[in-house]
């Protein structure tokens, strides 16, 4: 059984912060890693893939992946209260969602 | 260009009857999964279709489930005998195949009363 695990939160940040989410995966075998952003109401929205070891950034966003530990990431700089949403972890070419973290960011 | 659709956006059903969702993948993308969410369960993978293979049929919560696609664009859901534990919006996403990244359309929320 596939298992992707993700703190519910929710996370608390003031506007301006570094926003920092955390995901783990159980599947050593996975190549493919997605982060996806969720506003009440909304489908998945795509902010960010990775698919290599190390940190890949696109604008305030930054991806980073450790394969050895099973650990995957993503931070948001300079956060916004827009960015307030749940943020999704997903793993695999047929994705294993985590449950989400509840991010607010505060004005 | 234009994004995933899925029609339609709401749909209510009494239990016992049969439903039909439709989805409308981004022109190109030779990839068409089928996702649902629910409170309880969060977001859960059911099917798989990728060019003229055979679907990953290995979400699929039970044989009242099916799902075709047709001509390697447009796919029908299709569930048999509705309970009410199928509630939930049923995602589909689209891609290029593989690993790549998958997009969603904006679901359809299935009630069934």
């Amino acid at each position: 059984q596939k298992e992707v695990e993700q703190n519910s939160g929710p996370l608390s940040v003031p506007e301006g912060a570094i926003a920092s989410l955390n995901c783990t995966y159980s599947d050593r075998g996975s190549q493919s890693f997605f982060w996806y952003r969720q506003y009440s109401g909304k489908s998945p929205e795509l902010i960010m893939f990775i698919y290599s070891n190390g940190d890949k950034e696109d604008g305030r966003f930054t991806a980073q992946l450790n394969k050895a530990s099973q650990y995957v990431s993503l931070l948001i700089r300079d956060s916004q209260p827009s960015d307030s949403a749940t943020y999704l972890c997903a793993v695999g070419s047929t994705l294993t969602f985590g449950k989400g973290t509840m991010l607010l960011v505060s004005p | 260009g234009a994004g995933v659709s899925q029609s339609p956006s709401n749909k209510v059903t009494e239990k016992g009857k049969d439903v039909e969702l439709r989805c409308d993948p981004i022109s190109g993308h030779t990839a068409l999964y089928w996702y649902r969410q629910s409170l309880g369960q969060g977001l859960e993978f059911l099917i798989y279709f990728q060019g003229n293979s055979a679907p990953d049929k290995s979400g699929l919560p039970s044989d009242r489930f099916s799902a075709e696609r047709t001509g390697g664009s447009v796919s029908t859901l299709t569930i048999q005998r509705t309970q009410q534990e199928d509630s939930a919006v049923y995602l589909c996403a689209s891609s290029l195949g593989g690993e790549d990244e998958q997009f969603f359309g904006p679901g359809t929320r299935l009630t069934v009363l």
